[in-house]
């Protein structure tokens, strides 16, 4: 079954510092691969999607991804963290069945 | 990008009454709505899968007679938790799909509180 992980459920981080939210992937196949925020009783908000070519995926609000295949991961970064990054982080994988399945969340909290 | 919008955002009632949660899908057709739990502190949960004119298909574990789904049209799709308990309490999510590969659109979700 596919299934993602992510093993932190707390990221702290200094504002203007680097971050990094990791993910790990187990899939058949080809993986579909996405990242999502959430802010306090908010829905979910894309932040981008790897589906095939480049390893690096860009996405909104100045994040990226990088694919590794052989390390079966798919981390998000940014290269300098602002307090409004503070959020929960969810990495998720398209299924053989068409549906998303979601890791636990990571809670990324960004100091000043 | 498209809009999504669920109502109510929050609802409180009492035990044993049903709640109705409506979501809109306000600029494209969703052939295909997923609607989801998310518990306090944790994952979203998918409870059921449903395309526009047919029954949903809901996920192992969830009880179809308590969690009602309808999508009869390809803007709207409801979720009716019926005879609620404090257990059901929960945040509901909604994402309302066009096609395949279209994963970007969730509901701003619907908190629900069972006293």
């Amino acid at each position: 079954a596919q299934s993602v992980a992510q093993p932190e459920d707390q990221v702290n981080v200094a504002e203007g510092n680097p971050l990094t939210v990791k993910c790990t992937y187990s899939v058949s196949g080809n993986p579909y691969l996405f990242w999502y925020v959430q802010y306090p009783n908010r829905g979910l908000q894309f932040l981008l999607k790897y589906i095939t070519g480049d390893n690096l995926v860009k996405g909104s609000y100045g994040f990226e991804a990088e694919f590794n295949k052989s390390q079966t991961s798919f981390h998000l970064k940014k290269p300098s963290a602002l307090v409004s990054d503070s959020a929960l982080y969810f990495c998720a994988v398209r299924d053989n069945t068409d549906k998303l399945i979601f890791g636990t969340g990571t809670r990324l909290q960004v100091f000043p | 990008g498209a809009v999504v919008s669920q109502h109510p955002s929050w609802v409180i009632c009492k035990s044993g009454t049903s709640v109705k949660i409506e979501c809109r899908s306000l600029d494209f057709q969703a052939t295909t709505m997923f609607w989801y739990r998310q518990f306090p502190k944790q994952s979203l949960m998918l409870m059921a899968t449903s395309n526009e004119g047919s029954k949903a298909t809901y996920e192992q574990g969830v009880e179809k007679d308590k969690f009602l789904i309808n999508h009869a049209s390809l803007t709207l799709s409801t979720l009716t938790v019926t005879s609620a308990h404090p257990e059901d309490s929960s945040f509901y999510i909604c994402r309302p799909e066009a096609g395949s590969y279209n994963e970007q659109f969730f509901g701003p979700g619907t908190r629900l509180t069972v006293l």
